[in-house]
């Protein structure tokens, strides 16, 4: 099973600033790879899948880089509605898909 | 609109079952992939299972493999989870989720609201 790697556990900005989030494979996944997002009392959003791919309806300023086993989301400009818990997810190696920790972004 | 509604949790003695229930909409939904996710509470996310299009093909995490079932009904358009042997780690939110278009698996672009499931005595 891929175990994926999440940091920061909390990064901690404000708004207007670049928001910068990790997540590492314990193999590689090639581009096989998204992330979602979850606020409070919601369901998981998609953002991001295969690597850097935008999911319909989501913003510019969200972005996804990296192949193998290191991965970045890149907020561009962070808004209000913008802090929320982070997941990245696997596909690679299926069954199972596997997801990160999460990666808490707080506003400073 | 893409709705998907879940139903049937609830608290249920450790060994006893329950069945949860999806129903689906503003798709057609016997040609998408459908899976289950599920998020014990502060936790994070933890795929459960996931079944074809057509229901012939059906996978499950470890965890779960031998006490849940997933199912579905095209003529309801509706997606079921039977489980069984429940256990306290199976204590969570569990998601409906849709499959992205093209994905035999993976990328979830649509999720229900998530129905709780407590497993106590």
């Amino acid at each position: 099973e891929i175990v994926l790697t999440q940091s920061p556990a909390t990064l901690s900005l404000s708004p207007g600033e670049r928001a910068t989030l990790s997540c590492r494979a314990s193999q590689s996944v090639s581009s096989s790879l998204a992330w979602y997002q979850q606020k409070p009392g919601q369901a998981p959003r998609l953002l991001i899948y295969d690597a850097s791919n935008r999911a319909t309806g989501i913003p510019v300023r969200f972005s996804g880089s990296g192949s193998g086993t290191d991965f970045t989301l890149t907020i561009s400009s962070l808004e209000p509605e913008d802090f929320a818990v982070y997941y990245c997810q696997q596909r690679r190696n299926w069954p199972p898909e596997t997801f990160g920790q999460g990666t808490r972004l707080e506003i400073k | 609109e893409v709705q998907l509604l879940e139903s049937g949790g609830g608290l249920v003695q450790p060994g006893g079952s329950l069945r949860l229930s999806c129903a689906a909409s503003g798709f057609t939904f016997s040609t998408h992939v459908m899976s289950w996710v599920r998020q014990a509470p502060g936790k994070g996310l933890d795929w459960v299972s996931t079944i074809s299009g057509g229901g012939g093909n059906t996978n499950y995490a470890d965890s779960v493999k031998g006490r849940f079932t997933i199912s579905r009904d095209n003529s309801k358009s509706t997606l079921y989870l039977q489980m069984n042997s429940l256990r306290a780690e199976d204590t969570a939110v569990y998601y409906c989720v849709k499959v992205l278009s093209g994905y035999s698996y993976g990328y979830s672009d649509f999720w229900g609201q998530g129905t709780l499931v407590t497993v106590s005595s």
